[in-house]
């Protein structure tokens, strides 16, 4: 079975500009989350959609960063414009259903880097 | 608010056991994980437990809840260098908000 694919792996951009992640859940999962994990911190919630309508995005801040899960499927997270403490590793993870004792997979991360 | 607490480091021999700790706030966190990273990898689910158990184990692994005191923790016996990442607890609550600690760096040494 796949796992949660994540693209890119690292991304550097320079302050005030835009970037885009992409993630395609684990197929036939409805559940998809995407965290922003801070060095040294443990992940953080930023959005969770189940299929395509948002469940959770009370942590999302919303002036930049926007999120859409298309056709239920693949997401993609964008920034715009990005800020120095947006430095971050972007997971996203994927359940089979939303309930509280639903595994969550985890992919592999983004590693952003805003100088 | 919801709040994890864990110590930041750990530090033990090969084949000896390791516990790691954590804290956490909210009364209706109906389940508690486990969670282990790898460098440059993402998070892997070692092990949960709801809320009304007080322990679960797991072939090397022992998971013990103290309800009252709002403590938990995560014992991995016959520690292997294999075993060295960072350890993250998690907490889920009634309404299916995750909230996770800052995490152990479990460091192994032969």
């Amino acid at each position: 079975e796949a796992g949660v694919a994540q693209s890119p792996r690292y991304k550097i951009i320079e302050k005030r500009q835009s970037v885009a992640f992409w993630c395609n859940p684990i197929s036939g999962h409805a559940t998809l989350y995407w965290y922003q994990q801070i060095l040294g911190q443990g992940p953080k919630l930023l959005i969770q959609f189940q299929n395509n309508g948002v469940v959770d995005d009370s942590q999302l801040p919303k002036d930049r960063f926007s999120a859409e899960r298309l056709k239920g499927v693949d997401s993609t997270l964008k920034i715009q414009p990005a800020k120095l403490e947006d430095s971050a590793v972007y997971l996203c993870a994927s359940s089979l259903t939303k309930g509280r004792a639903d595994t969550q997979y985890f992919g592999p991360g983004t590693r952003l880097t805003v100088l | 608010g919801e709040d994890v607490e864990q110590s930041l480091f750990l530090s033990v021999r090969e084949g000896d056991s390791s516990v790691i700790n954590c804290t956490y706030t909210d009364s209706s966190s109906t389940y508690l994980y486990w969670y282990k990273q790898e460098p440059g990898a993402g998070l892997q689910l070692l092990t949960y437990i709801f809320s009304n158990m007080d322990m679960k184990q797991d072939q090397r692994l022992t998971v013990l809840l103290n309800k009252k005191d709002k403590h938990l923790s995560l014992r991995i016996a016959d520690t292997q260098t294999g075993d060295s990442a960072i350890y993250f607890c998690a907490e889920v609550t009634n309404a299916g908000k995750s909230t996770f600690g800052d995490g152990t760096t479990l460091t192994v040494k032969p």
